[in-house]
């Protein structure tokens, strides 16, 4: 079985540049999220899909971010405009329904701003 | 808002030596994960632990969960330098929330 698929892995851009992040979750899994993780930290949530709904998007920066899953299996993340301080990993994970939900981890992009 | 914070950030190991990394939470807790990460790479999943007095062992590496002391601890036998690698704990609550540790980076020296 497929794990999470992301692309790119590595992404460099000029800062005000836009960028995009894609991830294709598990298949079956209706849960999705979207963490950042800056070096020598633990990831943290951006946001979290429950299907095609965004259920929690309160850490997700709305001015320059945004995000979507429009048939509630793969999703595309967005920055818009990038600035320096966007350089990090953004991990895409995902879980089935349920209560016991173990999350999966896809390999992540590594965000470069220059 | 619920706090992960995990202890030691940094452990030195010499192979062969037992050591433990604590996770404590702030707030009740449906449940536990640890996850480890090699440099440049994803989480991978190590354990899930559910209910109070939980014990998980693989390998050399053993987890445990206290809920009512809000603890959880991942204790290391005989290290091997394969070990090598940063640990996170993951506090799961209802409606799928995750709350990420700080992470602990282990280097284990032969």
């Amino acid at each position: 079985e497929a794990g999470v698929v992301q692309s790119p892995r590595y992404k460099i851009i000029e800062k005000k540049q836009p960028v995009a992040f894609w991830c294709n979750p598990i298949s079956g899994h209706n849960t999705l999220y979207w963490y950042l993780q800056n070096l020598g930290q633990g990831p943290e949530l951006l946001i979290r899909y429950e299907n095609e709904e965004a259920v929690d998007d309160s850490q997700l920066p709305k001015d320059r971010f945004s995000a979507e899953r429009l048939k509630g299996v793969d999703s595309t993340l967005k920055i818009q405009p990038a600035e320096l301080g966007d350089s990090a990993v953004y991990l895409c994970a995902s879980s089935l329904d349920g209560q016991y939900n173990e999350q999966f981890f896809g390999p992540g992009t590594r965000l470069t701003v220059l | 808002e619920l706090k992960v914070e995990q202890n030691p950030l940094f452990l030195s190991m010499q192979e062969g030596k037992n050591y433990t990394i604590y996770c404590n939470y702030s707030t009740t807790s449906d449940r536990l994960y640890w996850y480890r990460q090699d440099p440049g790479k994803s989480l991978e999943s190590l354990f899930v632990l559910l209910s109070n007095g939980a014990v998980k062992q693989e390998g050399r590496l053993m987890a445990s969960l206290d809920t009512k002391a809000r603890l959880s601890t991942l204790h290391i036998t005989a290290a091997v330098h394969d070990l090598s690698a940063t640990y996170f704990c993951a506090v799961g609550r209802a409606g799928n929330q995750f709350y990420f540790g700080t992470g602990t980076s282990l280097t284990v020296i032969p």
